[in-house]
């Protein structure tokens, strides 16, 4: 089945710091990935679409010079959280769709659990 | 009223127990159901899949999908401990760019 692997799975850094997260597709091209925010208990809100090649595109309220979002290949997309503070600590989890149709289900990495301290 | 409701639980159930699982939607525009199963500290895996209304079962596994009543079902047979989990509903229009919506989650536990 398809595989989204996600790196690294847990990060702890210091207020100020930036961290990278990187979201590969292992075993088909995606070139469209989605960025994904979980607190506890709470449901998975959209952060930003990753598109290939191209700039991303950021929900409302997502401030996008702090998470970057780079798409560079078919099978990698990254997210950087700039200038991390204690409010940005919070489960990350990438996906993306196998199929063509946007209508495709979704992929989902096993998530990044940052810490900011 | 949100887009999707779900019943966070918990939901506590003995092995063996059938266990029904649901959301509710506003949105008549959905067309699209999923229900993902989330372990704690890992991603959501993509459990089943479905299109406009109907039943579709896989194993121990069958979504249901009633679209006059905007209510969607997930059933799991001869439940096992290893179902224990946050299952989420999500859904999405048959419009291009949008997103998918997803519930809060409802947490399983079975007990053996």
């Amino acid at each position: 089945g398809a595989v989204v692997s996600q790196h690294p799975s847990w990060v702890i850094c210091k207020s100020g710091t930036s961290v990278k997260i990187e979201c590969r597709s292992l075993d088909f091209q995606a070139t469209t990935m989605f960025w994904y925010r979980q607190f506890p208990k709470q449901s998975l809100m959209l952060m930003a679409t990753s598109n290939e090649g191209s700039k991303a595109t950021y929900e409302q309220g997502v401030e996008k010079d702090k998470f970057l979002i780079n798409h560079a290949s078919l099978t990698l997309s990254t997210l950087t959280v700039t200038s991390a503070h204690p409010e940005d600590s919070s489960f990350y989890i990438c996906s993306a769709r196998t199929g063509l149709s946007y209508n495709s289900p979704l992929h989902f990495g096993n998530g990044t659990r940052l810490t900011v301290t | 009223q949100k887009e999707v409701e779900q019943d966070p639980g918990p939901l506590s159930v003995p092995e063996g127990a059938i266990v029904s699982l649901n959301c509710t939607y506003s949105n008549s525009a959905f067309q699209y159901f999923m229900w993902y199963r989330q372990y704690s500290r890992k991603g959501p895996e993509l459990l089943m899949y479905t299109y406009s209304s109907g039943n579709k079962e896989d194993g121990r596994f069958t979504a249901q999908v009633d679209k006059s009543s905007k209510y969607i079902s997930l059933f799991i047979r001869d439940s096992q401990p290893s179902d224990s989990a946050t299952y989420l509903c999500a859904m999405s229009s048959n419009q291009a760019g949008t997103a998918l919506i997803f519930g809060k989650g409802t947490t399983l536990s079975v007990s053996s």
